[in-house]
């Protein structure tokens, strides 16, 4: 598959085990949220998202948590499987998904 | 599977020469984005179309264009490659949420290399 990033900052996390992913964004003015998924070779998959207006939202075994105060955003992954990972992306929005800005990106590894 | 699909999946080209890469975007989505995904620079918005009109633009070089047709697929056209344009391109395509926002699902990638 294609290698993305291979300089990114790397989580390394025992199966099992709850992941946190942090991300810093970079516009106070920035409104909606998102968190993808680009495994190996594939396109960015949509995980959750979260507008500014809310400072928690949770899906299926993921959290994302949202502190405007520090311009910080994070993904939580609880009982972290091997088919997690990927490198997770964060993306900022100014009035929705039109104009995403996105981060660097983690890559999230599982030891098993 | 996102429901957006991307054409070709790998192309390889010489320098200076000219491709065109095609996107269809999810049923009903009448939104599409571009983006340019190299090792060292992650993913960078191109440029966005919407109903057939260009609504943004990103970081996209003079010598790329693109355009959206009225069954709502869309081509971005690359021009006097050279090998720094070696990349992934994206196509997206956005659809509301529950949440009342939009969000963008993307196509599986274009894989171009330049030699």
């Amino acid at each position: 598959g294609e290698s993305v990033g291979l300089h990114l900052p790397t989580l390394s996390v025992q199966e099992g085990d709850n992941s946190i992913i942090n991300c810093a964004y970079s516009n106070s003015a920035s409104d909606y949220f998102i968190w993808y998924k680009q495994e190996s070779g594939k396109g960015p998959q949509f995980i959750i998202d979260i507008r500014s207006n809310m400072d928690k939202r949770q899906g299926q075994r993921v959290t994302v948590l949202l502190n405007k105060t520090v311009k910080h955003l994070s993904l939580q992954i609880a009982a972290t499987q091997p088919g997690d990972s990927a490198v997770y992306f964060c993306a900022e929005g100014l009035g929705g998904a039109q104009k995403l800005v996105f981060g660097q990106g983690t890559r999230l590894t599982i030891n098993p | 599977d996102s429901g957006v699909t991307q054409t070709p999946k790998h192309l390889i080209t010489a320098t200076g020469q000219r491709v065109t890469l095609r996107c269809s975007p999810r049923s009903g989505d009448l939104s599409v984005y571009w983006y340019q995904q190299s090792l060292d620079q992650g993913l960078q918005f191109l440029i966005q179309y919407y109903n057939g009109e260009e609504r943004a633009k990103g970081n996209i070089l003079e010598r790329f264009s693109a355009q959206q047709f009225p069954d709502l697929h869309s081509e971005l056209n690359l021009s006097s490659l050279e090998l720094g344009d070696s990349a992934l391109y994206f196509c997206a395509s956005s659809a509301r949420l529950a949440s009342g926002a939009d969000t963008q699902y993307f196509g599986p990638g274009t894989r171009l290399t330049v030699l």
